[in-house]
This record gives structure tokens, C-alpha cells and sequence, in this order.
């Protein structure tokens, strides 16, 4: 069965870089017909997608957030990590790592546990 | 990138039947067979209940159903339980990326 769970500081500072890497067990991210993304919720708001990676290292970013994001993988480690630039309290939020899959990788089956990120000084 | 139209709420009494409406563009929900929807329950990721407008994934309770008509998809829930309220996303395929999500609909039981 495929787990996915993320790692990271759960505080990170205004104006500072938040990052987050998500370990993959019970399957390969190499060689899958599979993208592997980031999704957050803002405490009591909605989903939103921040942007997916092919373990070849191709990627797509939410247009919203493209200046600050970066996602990279490591398939030597099996995980694959986010990076977001100049957070402010709006990055608040409960940060999902998932993989995505479908004809256009757009439907998520799995899904990590989630973990909170808080901006604050 | 806007965010997929949901209602904020619906509701509906026991053994009833529900719908949830998605609204989106031609750039998107319309223009796409690649519309799904999520079911998510307080402090827990969200499950994937329809996928590709109208499919259910193996396990999930054929009480749910899918479609769509032109730029709208829907969600309906029949034999409503007490266990499905919960709140309910909308995502779709888009023209210029492969995720957007709807703004959630919770859903009561009354």
C-alpha cells in the first residue's frame, strides 16, 4: 500500500523560505505513469493546489504561486520536496503531499496525512 | 486561476437525495471529460470519490454518482447517511494547468 508523509518545520518566520519534503513507501516514485504535488488548505478554507512533479523532474505550478514555489525530487531517496519563497501568515496552512494520477494528472488517490505550517514571527 | 463555483452549503433529511453543483468554463469542467470530486472529513485528507465526471473508484458506495451538463458537474448523493456530512470538493482539469479546485461545499444532514 502507498504512503506518503510529509516532513518539515511546522513554524516558519515572515518573509522566510518554507520547506517541505514528502517520503514515499510501499511503491517507486521512478518510472510511475504518476505526478507527485502539493496541496494546501488554509485553517477552515478550501483545497488549493500548488503545483506537481514527474520524477523526470518536469513540473507544473499553480500560476498563483509560480514566482515562490519550487518543487524538486530525489528518486535516490524516494521523495520529492517543496520549497516557498517569502511566506507571509496567507502560507498558513495545512500543506498535503499527494500523487496524481489520470490521463492528465489531475485526480488525486493518495494522499499524505498532512502537516501544519504556521507563519509567524 | 479561479477556483471552481460550489455552494457554500446544502442539506438534506436522511434516505433523501442531494445534488452539489460545480461551475465552472469551457476552459475547464466543459471543455474537459477530467472533472472529480473529493470527500473530506475534518482534520483528514480528503478522499477521492469521482473521478473523470461520472467513475467511482473501487470501494467507493455507488450512492454516489456524477455528471455534468455543459460548463456545470454534479454530485449527487442518494439514501443520504449521517455519515456524509462532511464538506465536498469539485476539482477539474484546466487549459492551463492540471489542478483547480472547487471553494468546498459542507454538506448537513438534517
Amino acid at each position: 500500500q502507498l504512503q506518503l508523509q510529509e516532513s518539515g518545520p511546522g513554524l516558519v518566520k515572515p518573509s522566510e523560505t518554507l520547506s517541505l519534503t514528502c517520503t514515499v513507501s510501499g511503491g517507486s516514485i521512478s518510472g510511475s505513469s504518476y505526478y507527485w504535488g502539493w496541496i494546501r488548505q488554509p485553517p477552515g478554507k478550501g483545497l488549493e493546489w500548488i503545483g506537481s512533479i514527474y520524477y523526470s523532474g518536469s513540473t507544473y505550478y499553480n500560476p498563483s504561486l509560480k514566482s515562490r514555489v519550487t518543487i524538486s525530487v530525489d528518486t535516490s531517496k524516494n521523495q520529492f520536496s517543496l520549497k516557498l519563497s517569502s511566506v507571509t501568515a496567507a502560507d498558513t496552512a495545512v500543506y498535503y503531499c499527494a500523487r496524481l494520477g489520470g490521463p492528465k494528472y489531475s485526480y488525486i488517490i493518495y494522499w499524505g496525512q498532512g502537516t501544519l505550517v504556521t507563519v509567524s514571527s | 486561476q479561479s477556483a471552481l463555483t460550489q455552494p457554500a452549503s446544502v442539506s438534506g433529511s436522511p434516505g433523501q437525495s442531494i445534488t452539489i453543483s460545480c461551475t465552472g468554463t469551457s476552459s475547464d469542467v466543459g471543455g474537459y471529460n477530467y472533472v472529480s470530486w473529493y470527500q473530506q472529513h475534518p482534520g483528514k485528507a480528503p478522499k477521492l470519490i469521482i473521478f473523470d465526471v461520472s467513475k467511482r473508484p473501487s470501494g467507493v458506495s455507488d450512492r454516489f454518482s456524477g455528471s455534468r451538463s455543459g460548463n456545470t458537474a454534479s454530485l449527487t448523493i442518494s439514501g443520504l447517511q449521517a455519515e456524509d456530512e462532511t464538506n465536498y470538493y469539485c476539482s477539474s482539469y484546466t487549459s492551463s494547468s492540471p489542478v483547480v479546485f472547487g471553494g468546498g461545499t459542507k454538506l448537513t444532514v438534517l
